[in-house]
C-alpha cells in the first residue's frame, strides 16, 4: 500500500497570504496524484487532477506540482471561502489512498 | 451534468450488513467510467472502499474485502453497496463517486453522502 503524508497537519493564515500545502509519497505515484477541498458538511470537491491539472471550475490561484513522491498544492492568494481541510489522494495496483488532511484555518 | 444520490438505512445494527445505493443521473452508468464507495467517520479522513465498472468488474480495498460486495444495476442507471458484519467503527458518512475515465486515477463527481450509524 502506498502511503501519503500530508504536512503540516494544520496551517494558520490569513485571507491575502499564500498558502503551501505538501503531500509525500511513500512510493512512486508518477503525476497520478489529485488534490480534493472538503468543507464541514460538504463532499470533497476535486481541485487539482495528475499533479497539476486544474479541475473544471477551480479558479487559478490553486495550482499543483511535484511528480514521484513529493507534491505541492499552493493557493497563491486567499480567498475567505478557501479555508477547508485539503486531502492528497493517489491511486496505485493496491487502490486509492487519501492523506490524512491539512486544515487550513483563519489565523 | 452527472450526478450521484446516496440512499440507505441511517442506522444499522452491530453484526447486521450496511446496504447503500448510488444512483445516477444526467448520465449513464454504462460509460467509460469505474463507480467508487468512499467513507469518512467522524472527525476523521476518507477511506476507500471499492470501485465498479458496468461490466461488473470490481476493485475493493485489501483491508475491507472480505466484507465487502459492489454491485450495478444497469437497469435501474445505479450502483450498491454492502458492507457485512459491521460494528462501530464502520459508523461514517459513505460517499459514492465516479472515477474520471477507465484508466482514471481521481474522482470528479460525488454524492452530498448519506450517514450510517452503526448502534444497536
Amino acid at each position: 500500500e502506498i502511503v501519503l503524508t500530508q504536512s503540516p497537519a494544520t496551517l494558520s493564515l490569513s485571507p491575502g497570504e499564500r498558502a503551501t500545502l505538501s503531500c509525500r509519497a511513500s512510493q512512486s505515484v508518477s503525476s497520478y496524484l489529485a488534490w480534493y477541498q472538503q468543507k464541514p458538511g460538504q463532499a470533497p470537491r476535486l481541485l487539482i487532477y495528475d499533479a497539476s491539472n486544474r479541475a473544471t471550475g477551480i479558479p487559478a490561484r490553486f495550482s499543483g506540482s511535484g511528480s514521484g513522491t513529493d507534491f505541492t498544492l499552493t493557493i497563491s492568494s486567499l480567498e475567505p471561502e478557501d479555508f477547508a481541510v485539503y486531502y492528497c489522494q493517489q491511486r496505485s495496483n493496491w487502490g486509492y489512498t487519501f492523506g490524512q488532511g491539512t486544515k487550513l484555518e483563519i489565523k | 451534468q452527472v450526478q450521484l444520490q446516496e440512499s440507505g438505512p441511517g442506522l444499522v445494527k452491530p453484526s447486521g450488513t450496511l446496504s447503500l445505493t448510488c444512483a445516477v443521473s444526467g448520465g449513464s452508468i454504462s460509460s467509460s467510467n469505474w463507480w467508487s464507495w468512499v467513507r469518512q467517520p467522524p472527525g476523521k479522513g476518507l477511506e476507500w472502499i471499492g470501485e465498479i465498472y458496468h461490466s461488473g468488474s470490481t476493485n475493493y480495498n485489501p483491508s475491507l474485502k472480505s466484507r465487502v460486495t459492489i454491485s450495478v444495476d444497469k437497469s435501474k442507471n445505479q450502483f450498491s453497496l454492502k458492507l457485512s458484519s459491521v460494528t462501530a467503527a464502520d459508523t461514517a458518512v459513505y460517499y459514492c463517486a465516479r472515477v474520471n475515465g477507465v484508466n482514471g486515477h481521481y474522482m470528479d463527481v460525488w454524492g452530498k453522502g448519506t450517514t450510517v450509524t452503526v448502534s444497536s
